[in-house]
């Protein structure tokens, strides 16, 4: 039934480690996007595919590289953990052609580094 | 750069009030968004509004856009403790995709 699901929930672990986050969609949608929230629930884009392309990068550090293996998954991985890295991923998605273009959001991933 | 932004930012109310929350942004846009966020939840989708003097309203909440003022509200009518969350408009720039969040605004509604 889950429209946008995420894994894992909670991430904990330790500077300088590696880390993947998934997501996958079950709504059709075209585009995926991944979104980070900070400390302060300031909400930004990091990245956002087009049936498989990539589409919005934004000025995220090379350290992030997001994989879209088909147009109903988008992970994110992320090399050599920084604490400063400590956010709440969110992944969405939407149908980028229609009109509305509403964005349907995941659960959340809350990653902290320490 | 497209801005956003919301006021207030911070908002305590009594039960039964009436208030309003305010959404500018800084570019043409024709595609504005409301989301509602739980403490520890993620983002609710309230309200789509696309053209200029849209107004769409579900239970005591309303929102309109006026595309030339680039300014929305979310008006909250007889306000109840359900509603205490974190609003946030975000709104995408004509021709593109991606939703540019405002700061939000964190309300509490008192009993």
């Amino acid at each position: 039934d889950t429209a946008v699901s995420q894994t894992p929930k909670y991430l904990v672990t330790q500077m300088g480690n590696d880390k993947s986050i998934k997501c996958e969609q079950n709504l059709g949608h075209d585009t995926m996007y991944w979104y980070k929230q900070d400390s302060k629930k300031f909400l930004k884009i990091m990245f956002s595919y087009n049936n498989k392309e990539l589409i919005i990068n934004e000025t995220v550090p090379n350290r992030f590289s997001p994989k879209s293996p088909d147009k109903a998954h988008l992970n994110l991985h992320i090399n050599s953990l920084e604490l400063g890295d400590s956010a709440v991923y969110f992944c969405a998605s939407g149908q980028a052609v229609s009109s509305y273009n509403e964005q349907f959001f995941g659960p959340g991933t809350r990653l902290t580094v320490l | 750069e497209l801005k956003v932004e919301q006021n207030p930012l911070f908002l305590s109310m009594q039960e039964g009030k009436n208030y309003t929350i305010y959404c500018n942004y800084s570019t043409t846009s024709d595609r504005l968004y409301w989301y509602r966020q739980d403490p520890g939840k993620s983002l609710e989708s309230l309200f789509v509004l696309l053209s200029n003097g849209a107004v769409k309203q579900e239970g005591r909440l309303m929102a309109s856009l006026d595309t030339k003022a680039r300014l929305s509200t979310l008006h909250i009518t007889a306000a109840v403790h359900d509603l205490s969350a974190t609003y946030f408009c975000a709104v995408i720039r004509t021709s593109g995709s991606r939703l540019t969040f405002g700061e939000g605004t964190q309300l509490t509604v008192n009993p």
